[in-house]
C-alpha cells in the first residue's frame, strides 16, 4: 500500500474520445509523475508535474495533458484517442526522498 | 537503441537457485539504477537503488553496477516462487526514470 490512489481502474473508450484520469499523492508528496505501460512493456513517462507546474515531459503528443492541483492530486487528460492509447496509466508520486511511489493504475482500452 | 535493454525472459529457476537478471544502459552519463518488481497486473515496487560502482546487498537482493560497461544486475538468492514475476531495470535520467521492458522470471516450486 503506497498512498497513491488512481480512479478509475478500469475503463473502455471509444476513438476519438476524450478521457480524465485521477490520481491523489502520497500525503506530503509535492511531485507526480505519470507513466503509460503498454501490454508487455515498462513504464513510459509522460509527463511530471512539481507544485502544480509541469516540470518535464516524455516523447507524447499534445493531446495528452495534465494538472496539479494546490492539493498536488493530479489529472491526466487524453483528447482523441486511438487504439494504440491501449494501456495501463500509472501515476506516482515523489518527496523529498525522490523515490517514487506508484498507484495501482487505471487501465484503459480504446476500441 | 533502447535506452535500457533487458532480456525479456522468462528465466526460469528452481525454488532455491541463484536468479541473475541483466540489463545494458545507453546513457553513460546517468548514476542511479533501480531494479523494480512488477507482479502480474500490479504497479511496480521498488526494490533496490544504487549509485556506485560495485555490489549492494539487502537481504536476498544483490545489486550490481558497472559503470564503465554500462552494465547492471540483480542476483536473487534462495529463489522462492514469491519471486516469480517481471523486474524492471530503471535508469534515473534528470526527472524522469527509464525503464527497461522487463524480464519475467519464473521460480518452480
Amino acid at each position: 500500500e503506497t498512498g497513491v490512489t488512481q480512479s478509475p481502474t478500469h475503463l473502455i473508450k471509444t476513438r476519438g474520445q476524450q478521457v480524465t484520469l485521477r490520481c491523489s499523492s502520497q500525503s506530503g508528496h509535492n511531485t507526480v509523475s505519470w507513466y503509460q505501460q503498454a501490454l508487455g512493456q515498462g513504464p513510459q513517462f509522460i509527463f511530471q508535474y512539481y507544485r502544480e507546474e509541469e516540470n518535464g515531459r516524455g516523447n507524447f503528443p499534445p493531446r495528452f495533458s495534465g494538472l496539479q492541483f494546490p492539493n498536488y492530486s493530479s489529472e491526466l487528460n487524453v483528447n482523441a484517442l486511438e487504439l494504440d492509447d491501449s494501456a495501463l496509466y500509472l501515476c506516482a508520486s515523489s518527496g523529498d526522498t525522490g523515490e517514487l511511489f506508484f498507484g495501482e493504475g487505471s487501465r484503459l482500452t480504446v476500441l | 537503441q533502447k535506452e535500457v535493454e533487458q532480456n525479456s525472459g522468462p528465466l526460469s529457476v528452481p525454488e532455491g537457485a541463484i536468479a541473475s537478471l541483466n540489463c545494458t544502459y545507453s546513457d553513460r552519463g546517468s548514476q542511479s539504477f533501480f531494479w523494480y518488481r512488477q507482479y502480474s497486473g500490479k504497479s511496480p515496487e521498488l526494490i533496490m537503488f544504487i549509485y556506485s560502482n560495485g555490489d549492494k546487498e539487502d537481504g536476498r537482493f544483490t545489486a550490481q553496477l558497472n559503470k564503465a560497461s554500462q552494465y547492471v544486475s540483480l542476483l536473487i538468492r534462495d529463489s522462492q516462487p514469491s519471486d516469480s514475476a517481471t523486474y524492471l531495470c530503471v535508469m534515473d535520467s534528470s526527472y524522469k526514470l527509464i525503464f527497461g521492458s522487463g524480464t519475467r522470471l519464473l521460480v518452480r516450486p
